[in-house]
């Protein structure tokens, strides 16, 4: 398809565990952009490339988290010694420049 | 940290009534834009309006911006059931890409 997609749709890992999180951007899409978004609430930035380099990361909440882009255009966020707060949804969003964001499918992480 | 916050927190209303919802942000922006998100599904763009424009509209959906008072609304004129979702606003800051979400409103619209 053309959209933004996601894998896996659905996570269930126990505390401790690293997982890491795909993000498939839409094809030619020069920004790609990571969101968590808790039940009830907005998404909340965690990080965006420009490309292969990594623009802001400000939303990153502890070094638990990390991501990259490598060839600008796949991207994996990993967060490792995973933690019960962490549980979440993850969402990724991709664009062509500055303007509308097209959203993915998101991944639900449940940490038990 | 969410920027905005949407206002009313959930709205319901008849179908074909028109529904107004207001969000409020702190920041100098470039952009604000609007998402809806249906129950369980992902987040899906509706309209952008630039910091110059005062409003703009698409189909059944019209925003202002108002960037003395930091804020915008959305309305939906002749709701229709398929309507009933989350609507969130977002902010894009001056010289930053990112979003900053806002809390989002319920919107329910009853057949």
């Amino acid at each position: 398809g053309a959209g933004v997609s996601q894998s896996p749709r659905y996570k269930v890992t126990k505390r401790g565990q690293d997982v890491a999180l795909r993000c498939d951007p839409i094809s030619g899409h020069v920004s790609l952009y990571w969101y968590r978004q808790a039940l009830g609430q907005g998404p909340e930035f965690l990080t965006y490339f420009n490309y292969e380099a990594q623009q802001d990361k400000s939303g990153l909440p502890n070094d638990r988290f990390s991501a990259e882009r490598p060839e600008g255009s796949i991207s994996t966020l990993t967060i490792q010694r995973t933690e019960q707060r962490d549980s979440a949804m993850y969402r990724c969003a991709s664009s062509p420049g500055l303007g509308e964001q097209f959203f993915g499918p998101g991944t639900r992480l449940t940490v038990l | 940290s969410q920027q905005g916050e949407e206002d009313p927190q959930a709205l319901s209303i008849q179908e074909g009534e028109n529904a107004t919802m207001n969000c409020s942000y702190k920041t100098s922006i470039n952009n604000l834009q609007w998402y809806r998100q249906n129950s369980g599904r992902g987040l899906v763009h509706l309209i952008l309006i630039r910091s110059n424009e005062r409003e703009k509209h698409s189909g059944r959906l019209r925003v202002t911006l108002d960037t003395s008072k930091k804020s915008s609304s959305l309305l939906i004129t002749a709701s229709r059931a398929a309507d009933t979702a989350s609507y969130f606003c977002a902010t894009a800051d001056l010289g930053n890409e990112k979003l900053t979400f806002g809390t989002g409103t319920r919107l329910t619209i009853i057949p």
